[in-house]
């Protein structure tokens, strides 16, 4: 079975673009969250999604996004790129809300110039 | 607010000989702990969870962790360490019955042949 797979996989992007990164959770699983790794550093959550609502958020910017669709599928928007934003972007999905163990995909590398 | 700290960035081991990582914790009310692990440029896999079931947690690839309540620890340990155990490994806490993940900054381990 696949597991959770993450697009694109590396991404080059200059300040003040935006940039759009995809998730597919794996098959049969309906929850999918999103973190931020920088470099040196363990993930920070950014966002759960649980058949299609908004379940939790963590504290960044407004100018990170996410939606869920309903193949539960998801993705990330980050506008007006910073620097700082430079980091690897995970992705983890879970069969259902709640104490699920979460499988996570290898990321999106992320890297602004 | 929940936390977890992990006492050592680096732990470097012989092959065969056993592995320590700390960990402690804080959290308001009664956690989930993990245990996840990170080899370069991939995602996390998880390698063991607590969930208030037995103290002494087994995972995989020969870890397990032991949650001891009156020292807020949740320690990892291998009895003999293998070259393909050099990763960066990541206790994670979690308020029960919500996916928001709440990572340490991580450990290296180093294995020497």
């Amino acid at each position: 079975d696949a597991g959770v797979t993450q697009s694109p996989t590396h991404l080059i992007k200059t300040r003040g673009q935006h940039v759009t990164l995809r998730c597919s959770p794996i098959s049969g699983h309906k929850s999918v969250s999103w973190y931020q790794q920088v470099l040196g550093q363990g993930p920070q959550f950014i966002f759960q999604y649980y058949e299609k609502e908004e379940r939790g958020r963590g504290n960044f910017p407004d100018r990170f996004s996410a939606r869920q669709f309903p193949n539960y599928s998801s993705e990330l928007n980050v506008n007006a790129l910073l620097l700082g934003d430079s980091a690897l972007y995970l992705c983890a999905s879970s069969f259902r809300d709640g104490n699920q163990p979460q499988h996570f995909g290898d990321g999106t590398r992320l890297s602004i110039l | 607010a929940q936390s977890v700290t992990q006492l050592d960035s680096h732990v470097s081991v012989s092959e065969g000989t056993p592995v320590l990582l700390r960990c402690n914790y804080s959290s308001s009310y009664s956690p989930s702990l993990f245990w996840y692990v990170q080899h370069p440029n991939k995602g996390l896999q998880l390698l063991l969870k607590y969930t208030s079931a037995a103290t002494l947690v087994k995972g995989i690839n020969g870890f397990e962790a032991e949650f001891k309540k009156s020292e807020t620890s949740f320690h990892l340990t291998k009895p003999s360490a293998h070259m393909s155990d050099a990763a960066e490994y990541f206790c994670v806490v979690s308020e029960r019955g919500f996916q928001k993940l709440v990572f340490g900054t991580g450990t290296r381990l180093l294995v020497s042949p």
